[in-house]
C-alpha cells in the first residue's frame, strides 16, 4: 500500500528566505509525481509534474526533484515571497491509484 | 475542452438524505477519480474507475457508492448522508500517453451535512 508522508507539516518563514518541503513514498513503482499548490477555501493549482523517467522540473522560482529509487521527492522555492503562502500537496501515481500526502502549511511574513 | 466539471459546487443536507455528485470530463480519459479532503488533511481517496463499467474501492470508500456508466461521466453517491461527510469533494481524470501521464482535477464540491 502506498503511504505519502509531507515533512514538515507546517512553515514559517520571513520572505526571502529558500524553502525546501519534503515528500516521501513508500512505493518506488510510480508513474509520475506531482506538486500542488492549494489556497484557503479553493481548489488545487498544479505548479510541476515530475514523469518516473524524469529527475526534475522546474518553473519560474520552483524546482521539483525525484529521486525514485529513495522514495524522494523535494520542492525548492527560491526567494520566498508572501504570496507564497498556502498549503503545498504532492501526490504520486502507481498503477491505478493516484496518491496524495497530507501537505505542508506554508506562511511566508514580510 | 471544458476539462474536469464538478455538479453541484455547493450543497447542504440533512442527515439521512441522498444525494449525488457528478464529475464529467470531456477528454476522453479512461481513469476517474473521486477523492474528499478534511480540514487541515490531504486528499483520501474514496472510488475510482479505470474504465467504463469499472468501478474499484479507494482508501475511504464506506458510505459512498459510484457508477461509470459513461465514459465521461463517474457518478459519487451518497445513500444516506451522515455529519461525518461533511467535507469537500475533488473529482480527477487521467490521461496516460506512452510517455507522459498527465492528471486533471475539478474545481471541488463543498459538501455541508446538517
Amino acid at each position: 500500500k502506498q503511504e505519502v508522508t509531507q515533512i514538515p507539516a507546517a512553515l514559517s518563514v520571513p520572505e526571502g528566505e529558500n524553502l525546501v518541503l519534503n515528500c516521501s513514498f513508500t512505493d518506488s513503482a510510480i508513474y509520475n509525481l506531482q506538486w500542488f499548490r492549494q489556497d484557503p477555501g479553493k481548489g488545487l493549482t498544479s505548479l510541476l509534474l515530475i514523469q518516473s523517467s524524469q529527475r526534475e522540473q522546474t518553473s519560474g522560482r520552483l524546482n521539483a526533484s525525484l529521486d525514485k529509487s529513495s522514495g524522494r521527492s523535494t520542492l525548492y522555492i527560491a526567494a520566498s515571497q508572501p504570496g507564497d503562502s498556502a498549503t503545498y500537496l504532492c501526490a504520486v501515481l502507481n498503477t491505478d491509484k493516484l496518491i496524495f500526502g497530507t501537505g505542508t502549511r506554508l506562511q511566508v511574513f514580510p | 475542452n471544458a476539462g474536469v466539471t464538478q455538479t453541484p459546487k455547493f450543497r447542504v443536507l440533512k442527515t439521512g438524505q441522498s444525494m449525488t455528485l457528478l464529475c464529467a470530463q470531456d477528454m476522453n480519459h479512461e481513469y476517474m477519480y473521486w477523492y474528499r479532503q478534511d480540514p487541515g488533511m490531504g486528499l483520501r481517496l474514496i472510488h475510482y474507475s479505470v474504465g467504463e463499467g469499472t468501478t474499484a474501492k479507494g482508501e475511504v470508500p464506506d458510505g459512498y457508492n459510484v457508477s461509470r456508466l459513461k465514459k465521461q461521466n463517474f457518478l459519487l453517491g451518497l445513500e444516506s448522508a451522515a455529519p461525518s461527510q461533511t467535507s469537500v469533494y475533488f473529482c480527477a481524470s487521467i490521461r496516460r500517453g506512452t510517455s507522459h501521464i498527465r492528471q486533471y482535477f475539478g474545481p471541488g464540491t463543498r459538501l455541508t451535512v446538517l
